[in-house]
């Protein structure tokens, strides 16, 4: 199975804060990595897939890149709706699925 | 709208079953691979399996093998998990998730249902 390592596993940062999460795979997994924003008692919800394609209607101070082993997801400006929890999840092997343990990003 | 909605949160005790529907709206509820996705309190993300709705193929993650069930029908366009033998740390919220094929090479789970909590206590 393609292990998935996220860091950190949490953050502090201010509203318009500049901050950039790392995703690591246990093998070259090209660019199929997907990054998802969850919210408390919600479900996941799709940000960004192949590493660095935004979904249609995600806010464009959200972006991707990496390919291979690497990954990150960074967020440019924070805004207050942005403190969640991230996870990266690899779709290279279509079984098993693997994600990332999450990145709790909170208030400073 | 294109939506995944699950059944209500469930209690059960050590050694029962459970079984949580997912009914799909809004699209070809054959077109898509349903995934199951489950998360322990305070825990992260854990894949357990998916069926094609098409067919009722499966494909299920080793450490459930022998314990967990999907299936579907398509007349209801619901997809069903049933997790037996059920231990305390099956404690999680489980959600269904719809997979989508991208630029014709690339997948991710698009759409999510609202999660179904189910509880393992004695």
């Amino acid at each position: 199975d393609i292990q998935m390592t996220q860091s950190p596993s949490s953050l502090s940062a201010s509203v318009g804060d500049r901050v950039t999460i790392t995703c690591r795979a246990s093998q070259s997994i090209s660019t199929s990595l997907n990054w998802y924003q969850q919210k408390p008692g919600k479900a996941p919800k799709l940000l960004i897939y192949a590493a660095s394609s935004l979904l249609s209607g995600v806010p464009s101070r959200f972006s991707g890149s990496g390919s291979g082993t690497d990954f990150s997801l960074t967020i440019s400006s924070l805004q207050p709706e942005d403190f969640a929890t991230y996870y990266c999840q690899q779709s290279y092997n279509n079984v098993p699925i693997t994600f990332g343990h999450g990145t709790r990003l909170d208030i400073k | 709208q294109v939506q995944l909605v699950q059944s209500g949160a469930e209690v059960k005790k050590p050694g029962a079953s459970v079984k949580v529907s997912c009914t799909a709206s809004g699209y070809m509820f054959t077109g898509f691979h349903m995934h199951w996705v489950r998360q322990a309190p305070g825990q992260g993300l854990e894949w357990m399996g998916r069926i094609n709705p098409k067919n009722g193929d499966t494909v299920y993650e080793q450490k459930f093998q022998g314990r967990v069930t999907l299936t579907r029908d398509t007349s209801l366009t619901t997809a069903y998990l049933e997790l037996s033998r059920l231990k305390s740390d099956d404690t999680a919220v489980y959600f269904c998730a719809r997979r989508k094929v991208i630029d014709y090479y690339y997948d991710a789970f698009d759409i999510w249902g609202q999660g179904t909590m189910v509880t393992v206590s004695s």
